[in-house]
């Protein structure tokens, strides 16, 4: 079975420090990989996803995530933190094998909190 | 295209009342998928139709079920409800194609059970 797990809960950091997020996935194949980004009171809204190919992908608002195979790992990453990136960030796994469900599973999410 | 749409926002039921959450897609998107969030939890997966039949299925009760119609808009029926299922619903559409693994989310229906 797939697993995502993103080791923090929040994380704290300054406007206009950089920020990394982490997320560790557990799935035999392919994985199909994707960061959300959640505002309060909102849906998730897709930062970006990674199926195959350039194993460093860029999304939207400035945001860029590495898949690294031999770590397990899709981490999230931004050079400099905007006050309104504060939110709830989740990582998900779905699978990328043919007759996949396409279901993915997320992980618990990231609390982002940005100081001025 | 206008995104996901879900109705109501906001929803204050008592325990054992049934409740029914809508959820529009994306127009031309056909497959819809509902999800429960909560704190304790994190986000859930309750179940997909596409083309008016329920492709997968989560790990919920019965008292959690669901339809689409066939202008692929959804349903999403609790019957009997408990404190327990105060949450955020959250509905999602995908598409066909070489973007079929990516599902778009609607902002969600809040739900308060007293």
């Amino acid at each position: 079975a797939q697993s995502v797990t993103q080791p923090d809960i929040h994380i704290t950091v300054s406007e206009g420090a950089s920020l990394e997020l982490r997320c560790n996935y557990s799935y035999g194949a392919t994985p199909y990989l994707f960061w959300y980004v959640q505002s309060p009171g909102q849906g998730l809204q897709l930062l970006l996803k990674y199926f195959s190919g350039d194993t460093l992908v860029q999304g939207i608002k400035g945001f860029e995530a590495e898949f690294k195979r031999s770590q397990s790992s899709f981490n999230l990453r931004k050079p400099s933190v905007h006050w309104s990136d504060a939110a709830e960030y989740f990582c998900a796994v779905a699978s990328g094998a043919s007759g996949g469900s396409y279901i993915p599973t997320f992980g618990r999410g990231t609390s982002l909190i940005v100081h001025p | 295209k206008a995104g996901v749409t879900q109705t109501p926002r906001y929803l204050i039921k008592t325990r054992g009342q049934q409740v029914t959450l809508s959820c529009s897609p994306i127009s031309g998107h056909r497959s819809v998928s509902w999800y429960q969030q909560t704190p304790g939890q994190g986000l859930q997966f309750l179940f997909e139709y596409f083309s008016e039949t329920q492709r997968n299925k989560g790990n919920f009760p019965g008292r959690f079920s669901g339809r689409q119609f066939s202008n692929s808009r959804s349903e999403m029926n609790v019957s009997t409800l408990e404190l327990g299922d105060s949450a955020l619903y959250l509905c999602a559409s995908r598409d066909r194609g070489e973007n079929k693994n990516i599902q778009y989310f609607g902002a969600g229906t809040r739900l308060s059970v007293l």
